[in-house]
C-alpha cells in the first residue's frame, strides 16, 4: 500500500546549526503537508505544498516539493531552542482529507 | 473559538472495558477524523467523517466505532479495550471545500489499557 517514509528519525544539532528532514512517497502526491509537534503537544499545521518543484519559505524554514511530487524536504536555518519538536510530513491517502503520515523527525538541540 | 476540544485528557482502562472519547469543534468544519499516535510513529487514521451522518474507516479501524450525528461532535468508542490500544488519540477537523486541507488538532487523549 501507499507509504510515506521520513528520514532521519532523530537529528541532534547545536543551536545555530541547520536541520533538514526528508520525506519520500511511494506514489505521486497531489499535495503534501508539514506539521510540527512540540513535546507533549498536538500536531500544528505549518504549510501545504501543491505544485511540482514548489519552494516556500517561512522565516528560517524552507519547504520544497520535488519535481515528480514524490518527495519533499524541510530545512531550518540556524536552529533555535523554539524549533525543538518533531516534524511530520503527511500526504493524501484516498482523498485530500485522509492523510498518510511519515514517522517524523525529532529535532534535538544539544546542551 | 475553542477550536477542537477533546475529553478526557487522560484515561486508564482495564482490558475489556468500553469507553467513549469525546471530540467537538466549533469551526463549522465538515471533515473530522480520529488518529492514534504510538511512540516513534506518525499518526494513523482510525475513522473519518466528511459530514453529519457520514463516516468511513481509515487505516486502523478495528476495535473502534464512530458516529457523527451533528457537525460539531465526533465521538470515538472503544468497544472492548485491549492493551494494544494504549496510545495517544487525536481528533482533527478541516474545511472540506477549496484547496486548503489544513487539519486542526485537539490536545489529545492519553489512554492506557492495563
Amino acid at each position: 500500500g501507499q507509504q510515506v517514509m521520513q528520514i532521519p528519525q532523530y537529528q541532534h544539532v547545536q543551536e545555530g546549526e541547520d536541520f533538514t528532514t526528508y520525506c519520500n512517497s511511494s506514489t505521486t502526491l497531489s499535495n503534501i503537508q508539514w506539521y510540527k509537534q512540540r513535546p507533549g503537544g498536538h500536531p500544528v499545521f505549518l504549510i501545504q505544498l501543491v505544485k511540482s518543484g514548489e519552494v516556500k519559505k517561512q522565516k528560517r524554514l524552507t519547504f520544497q516539493f520535488g519535481e515528480a511530487k514524490k518527495n519533499s524536504s524541510l530545512h531550518i536555518t540556524a536552529t533555535q531552542t523554539t524549533d525543538v519538536g518533531t516534524y511530520f510530513c503527511a500526504g493524501p491517502w484516498d482523498s485530500n482529507y485522509q492523510l498518510i503520515w511519515g514517522a517524523g523527525t525529532k529535532l534535538i538541540i544539544k546542551p | 473559538n475553542a477550536g477542537v476540544t477533546q475529553t478526557p485528557k487522560f484515561q486508564v482502562l482495564k482490558t475489556g472495558q468500553s469507553m467513549t472519547l469525546q471530540c467537538a469543534q466549533d469551526m463549522n468544519h465538515e471533515y473530522m477524523s480520529w488518529y492514534r499516535q504510538d511512540p516513534g510513529m506518525g499518526l494513523r487514521l482510525i475513522h473519518y467523517s466528511v459530514g453529519a451522518g457520514i463516516t468511513d474507516q481509515g487505516e486502523v479501524p478495528n476495535g473502534y466505532n464512530v458516529s457523527r450525528s451533528t457537525t460539531e461532535d465526533f465521538p470515538l468508542r472503544l468497544l472492548s479495550a485491549a492493551p494494544s490500544q494504549t496510545s495517544v488519540y487525536f481528533c482533527a477537523s478541516s474545511y472540506s471545500i477549496g484547496t486548503d486541507y489544513e487539519q486542526y488538532f485537539g490536545p489529545g487523549t492519553r489512554l492506557t489499557v492495563t
